[in-house]
């Protein structure tokens, strides 16, 4: 399965854009990009994913590499409920159609007011 | 309104005995997961299901049991055979036809302490 890379951790300002960084050297061509974030003792939500082009949502953007190994997922105005785990996750069907999601340990954002 | 709820939120459990997690959606997905979360970790897949009275093993299902008798509901059954079942369990689901975006939707979770 391909793997995706992140910091451990990052720290930012209220108010102020956040830019998180996933590196997936590996990517194959069928393989999604997907961000979910996690707030502490919740399930994981969605966030954002593409595939090629750049996508933006009502959440965040992200920025996606030309050769597709590496995405950045932006958030424009960070605020401290945007502290939380954010994982990078590559997303690709098997032959029956499901997916089998690989969530590593993500990247803890804290926002500071 | 649509979501998935997972029962109950806190459970403790004697060694030794086998203890069932409940998970329902009214999403009507036809997907449905169950993911296992340790401190400071990630999720790591335990089983899933793509339709009713299928299910696949995930990465971790060695001491776990699942069902899926109807499309809402997916248990799961942590056994005394799970060496170290205390951890945060997370169940969720995703569509796979129509208007598939690929998103899983995940409910609140259930937090599992062997005593």
């Amino acid at each position: 399965d391909a793997k995706t890379t992140q910091p451990n951790s990052m720290e930012s300002n209220e108010e102020e854009p956040v830019h998180l960084p996933c590196n997936h050297s590996t990517i194959s061509g069928t393989d999604y990009i997907h961000w979910y974030r996690q707030l502490p003792s919740q399930g994981p939500e969605y966030v954002i994913h593409g595939l090629t082009s750049n996508v933006n949502n009502r959440m965040a953007s992200l920025a996606i590499a030309e050769d597709r190994k590496s995405s950045t997922l932006i958030l424009h105005r960070a605020t401290l409920r945007d502290a939380a785990v954010y994982y990078c996750i590559l997303r690709h069907l098997s032959i029956q159609g499901a997916q089998k999601l690989v969530f590593g340990q993500g990247t803890r954002l804290t926002i500071n007011p | 309104d649509g979501g998935i709820t997972q029962s109950p939120k806190y459970l403790f459990r004697k060694e030794g005995q086998n203890v069932t997690l409940s998970c329902e959606q009214n999403l009507n997905h036809d997907a449905m997961y169950w993911y296992r979360q340790d401190p400071g970790q990630g999720l790591r897949l335990i089983y899933y299901s793509q339709i009713v009275n299928d299910f696949q093993k995930g990465d971790i299902a060695e001491g776990y049991s699942v069902s899926r008798e109807k499309k809402e509901s997916f248990p799961l059954t942590v056994t005394s055979a799970q060496k170290n079942p205390t951890a945060f369990y997370l169940c969720a689901s995703s569509k796979l036809a129509g208007g598939y975006t690929g998103e899983l939707f995940f409910g609140e979770g259930s937090r599992l302490t062997v005593l």
